[in-house]
């Protein structure tokens, strides 16, 4: 079945530098895919997504490139922010599907 | 901003007890959801309702879950009886309409289970 795969963390950065978290799927068909993020005592919020090859999501600074070739979809921002703590999951929605697939999630802390 | 409402934020129970979970999609949504999140794991859908109707429930424990959205609006996901294992947070989610993918999540019932 489909599945997604993130980076283990945690991870833990100083203020201003550069962040990616890695993200690789496994899909049949062709995916759209998406990052979510869940701050403290909060819910899921969407923070971008791409719904075809070589689509770039972008919010917030933040940023992935839907790479088919390598089936990924990696997380960047060039300068992360003490209010960037969060877990970020990486999730794929099955063409025609509704239904998200999940990563395990990546914490991000980062320190001033 | 409109939110997708949960309650209650909390619950501890001991096993065999019944327990109840309560959702009000955004205003309008025709599509919600039911995830299980265990902790240090990604949501995993239990449940997705169009409506008032089950779209999908393969992954729901059928013989201790029960999910219903009785007029298409809110809904209420049961467990009982409660194992240690249901221990996790229950997050509900809702979208506009089939196919538009963005699913705005509530804040979740946290469940401990003793």
């Amino acid at each position: 079945g489909d599945s997604v795969t993130q980076m283990e963390g945690p991870v833990t950065l100083s203020e201003e530098a550069f962040l990616t978290i890695n993200c690789t799927y496994t899909a049949t068909g062709y995916p759209s895919l998406f990052w979510y993020v869940q701050y403290p005592g909060e819910g899921l919020q969407l923070l971008l997504k791409a719904t075809k090859a070589d689509d770039k999501g972008s919010n917030k600074g933040f940023e992935a490139t839907y790479r088919k070739e390598t089936t990924s979809f990696h997380l960047e921002k060039g300068s992360v922010q003490v209010s960037d703590s969060a877990v970020y999951f990486c999730a794929l929605s099955e063409g025609g599907s509704e239904k998200l697939v999940f990563g395990k999630g990546t914490k991000l802390t980062v320190n001033p | 901003e409109a939110e997708v409402a949960q309650s209650p934020r909390y619950k501890i129970t001991e096993k065999s007890q019944a327990v109840a979970f309560w959702c009000d999609p955004i205003s309008g949504h025709a599509t919600l959801y039911w995830y299980r999140q265990i902790l240090g794991q990604g949501p995993e859908l239990l449940v997705q309702f169009q409506d008032e109707s089950v779209v999908d429930d393969s992954q729901l424990p059928k013989d201790r879950f029960s999910a219903e959205r009785l007029k298409g609006v809110d809904s209420t996901l049961k467990i009982q009886p409660a194992e240690l294992g249901d221990s996790a947070m229950y997050l509900c989610a809702s979208s506009l309409l089939s196919g538009t993918y963005e699913q705005f999540f509530g804040p979740g019932t946290r469940l401990t289970v003793l």
